[in-house]
């Protein structure tokens, strides 16, 4: 079955950076996107970009140019964000999520909280 | 950038109801549109994906239609399992976009 398993909690002081961890299993990883999608406390779902395991290429959403960056690593069928210069508006659950052949976005990672505090 | 607009923000129904959730795009976007729930505490779920096909496992009462800017979900016999927030989300020119969310409640 497809999972998804993302790193644990991340607890940081503003202008640090975090990296959050995604390992896909139970399909064929070079096939599918992967997506992050993040939402802050109380709020709705915020797009923030999309990676291509195959070609390692990214397009990300124009609020997060310069301070994100999506990665893969093919051999253990892991994808990574990292998101720079951090702020308390960062505070959020990351997602990843899987990109469908449809363009939607069909399996979740269970979310990692990162929390932006001094 | 696309903007989607869902409405109404929320809704109280009972159970057995009828809900329609409506999502405008700002822009046309063919049939690019997905629908999702999610419960406190969870990850979204897919229900529906290219405006109306029902995602495997879905009940059937979960129906999509609509096409260029305007889309609706309809739950047709509202459960108390289905009381939830719901997002749109429109994919165009490989630039995804969620709407802001209905929170179906219970009345």
């Amino acid at each position: 079955q497809v999972q998804l398993v993302q790193s644990g909690a991340e607890v940081k002081k503003p202008g640090a950076s975090v990296k959050v961890s995604c390992q896909a299993s139970g399909y064929s990883f070079p096939t599918y996107y992967i997506h992050w999608v993040r939402q802050a406390p109380g709020q709705g779902l915020e797009w923030m970009g999309i990676v291509n395991p195959t070609r390692n290429s990214t397009t990300y959403e124009q609020k997060f140019q310069g301070r994100v960056t999506m990665t893969r690593d093919t051999s253990t069928t892991t994808v990574y964000m990292e998101l720079s210069s951090l702020r308390s508006e960062d505070t959020a659950i990351y997602y990843c999520a899987r990109g469908g052949l449809a363009e939607e976005i069909d399996y979740w990672g269970q979310g990692t909280l990162v929390t932006v505090s001094s | 950038d696309i903007q989607m607009t869902q409405s109404p923000s929320s809704v109280s129904a009972s159970v057995g109801d009828r809900v329609t959730i409506t999502c405008r795009a700002s822009q046309y976007i063919s049939n690019w549109l997905a629908w999702y729930q999610q419960k406190p505490g969870k990850a979204p779920t897919l229900l529906i994906y290219a405006t109306s096909n029902l995602q495997s496992g879905v009940p059937s009462r979960f129906s999509g239609s609509g096409s260029g800017t305007h889309f609706t979900l309809t739950i047709s016999g509202l459960q108390p399992e289905d009381f939830a927030t719901y997002y749109c989300q429109q994919a165009k020119d490989f630039f995804f976009t969620f709407g802001g969310g209905t929170k179906v409640e219970i009345e």
